[in-house]
């Protein structure tokens, strides 16, 4: 089955640096890629969505500028924490969705998640 | 505009006993929808998804849903409770209809399974 994997798994951060977290689609090529941010005990809030080769599309609400994401290639997209503060800290799971094909062109799939604390 | 909304944050159940999340969906269009599990501090992992085929869907683990489109709903159950089933349920929905489509989850059901 498709895979995502996502590096790192954990990440602990001095305020004021940045992160940058990858998300990588393993055995399919990602045409979309999902940025997402989960709070303790909370559900899934999307941030923003990106095509490889274009500009990621945020969220209402979401800061473009503080949350930088870069789709360079059809398996990989980088999401940037710029200046982080611990309000920053969250888990981030990213999600990539496969070409068309079969009978579920339009299935996400979840990499595991990034723990970011920052201190 | 599409949602979901899971009734209930926080479901407790015998072991062996009948599960049952609830989650009512919004949708302007026919929607794909979905439900995942997350144990803790884990990414997600896909229960079943349902799709316009069959409205009663199976998954893994002994779990199911079934699409009510005139009730707007898709509860998941499950006959028989065991242990490991202990985790953070979300319903989600998309857009079937458009290649631009992102899921969106609902507020997640907390499932806790009584000995």
């Amino acid at each position: 089955g498709a895979v995502v994997s996502q590096h790192p798994s954990r990440v602990i951060c001095k305020s004021g640096t940045s992160v940058k977290i990858e998300c990588r689609s393993l055995d399919f090529q990602a045409t979309t890629m999902f940025w997402y941010r989960q709070f303790p005990k909370k559900s899934l809030m999307l941030m923003a969505t990106s095509n490889e080769g274009s500009k990621a599309t945020y969220e209402q609400g979401v800061e473009k500028d503080k949350f930088l994401i870069n789709h360079a290639s059809l398996t990989l997209s980088t999401l940037t924490v710029t200046s982080a503060h611990p309000e920053d800290s969250s888990f981030y799971i990213c999600s990539a969705r496969a070409q068309a094909s079969g009978s579920s062109p339009y299935e996400q799939y979840f990499g595991p998640g990034t723990r970011l604390t920052v201190t | 505009a599409q949602s979901v909304t899971q009734l209930g944050s926080h479901v407790s159940v015998s072991e062996g006993a009948l599960v049952l999340l609830r989650c009512n969906y919004s949708s302007s269009v026919p929607p794909y929808l979905f439900w995942y599990v997350q144990y803790p501090n884990q990414g997600l992992q896909l229960l079943l998804k349902y799709t316009s085929a069959a409205t009663l869907v199976k998954g893994i683990n002994d779990f199911e849903a079934e699409f009510k489109k005139s009730e707007t709903s898709f509860h998941l159950t499950k006959p028989s409770a065991h242990m490991s089933d202990a985790a953070e349920y979300f319903c989600a929905v998309s857009d079937r209809q458009s290649s631009a489509s992102k899921i969106i989850f609902g507020s997640g059901t907390r499932l806790s399974i009584r000995p």
